[in-house]
């Protein structure tokens, strides 16, 4: 099956630092991943649709110049969190998607990464 | 956009009874719903997921039904075990969008 790999798993570093961390797909091409956010006790919540080869599209109340995606290949993209803070502390977990398939009913699974723990101190 | 509603939040079964978890949508032209487990700090799980196309679909102990009129889906498990006590997700997408997610279920399974 089509596996993402996400590293690095856990982070902890200082306030003001700046984390990058890396989703790759390991047996598929991606050119399309996805960066949530979810913070202890809640659901996923998207924040930015990155695209191989273009620039990412960012949902509404994420900043993008402190949330960097650059997605340079077909089987990586990476999350840079620029000059964390604590209040970015979360649980960071990107997905891709299958290339789209064939007919009208081409929608396709996403699969997970493992997720990145990023505590702030 | 799409916005996913779940309901309960919480869900507390014994060992043998069945647990029942809905959620809504909002976008019709979803098309894709798929239903996740996720345990403590570990990547959400894909246990079943249903097309728009279907209206029930079946795996073992489990079971996903699509009322596309009301927009509205639900997980069915039958026979719980302490073993399935997690945090269930529903979700919902259209073709070359992102999956939007409900805000979850804890369900505990007690022996």
């Amino acid at each position: 099956g089509a596996v993402v790999s996400q590293h690095p798993s856990w982070v902890i570093c200082k306030s003001g630092t700046s984390v990058k961390i890396e989703c790759r797909s390991l047996d598929f091409q991606a050119t399309t991943m996805f960066w949530y956010r979810q913070f202890p006790k809640q659901s996923l919540m998207l924040m930015a649709t990155s695209n191989e080869g273009s620039k990412a599209t960012y949902e509404q109340g994420v900043e993008k110049d402190k949330f960097l995606i650059n997605h340079a290949s077909l089987t990586l993209s990476t999350l840079t969190v620029t000059s964390a803070h604590p209040e970015d502390s979360s649980f960071y977990i990107c997905s891709a998607r299958d290339p789209p398939g064939q007919g009208a009913n081409s929608n396709q699974p996403q699969h997970f990464g493992d997720g990145t723990r990023l505590s702030i101190l | 956009g799409e916005n996913v509603e779940q309901h309960p939040s919480t869900l507390s079964v014994q060992e043998g009874d069945s647990a029942v978890i809905k959620c809504t949508y909002s976008d019709s032209a979803s098309n894709y719903f798929p239903w996740y487990k996720q345990e403590l700090g570990k990547r959400p799980q894909l246990i079943i997921d249903i097309r728009s196309n279907v209206g029930e679909k079946k795996d073992q102990r489990i079971a996903v039904t699509l009322n596309k009129t009301a927009k509205h889906f639900s997980l069915h498990i039958t026979e719980t075990q302490p073993e399935d006590s997690a945090v269930y997700f529903c979700a919902a997408k259209q073709a070359g969008t992102a999956l939007i997610f409900g805000k979850g279920t804890t369900l505990s399974v007690s022996s």
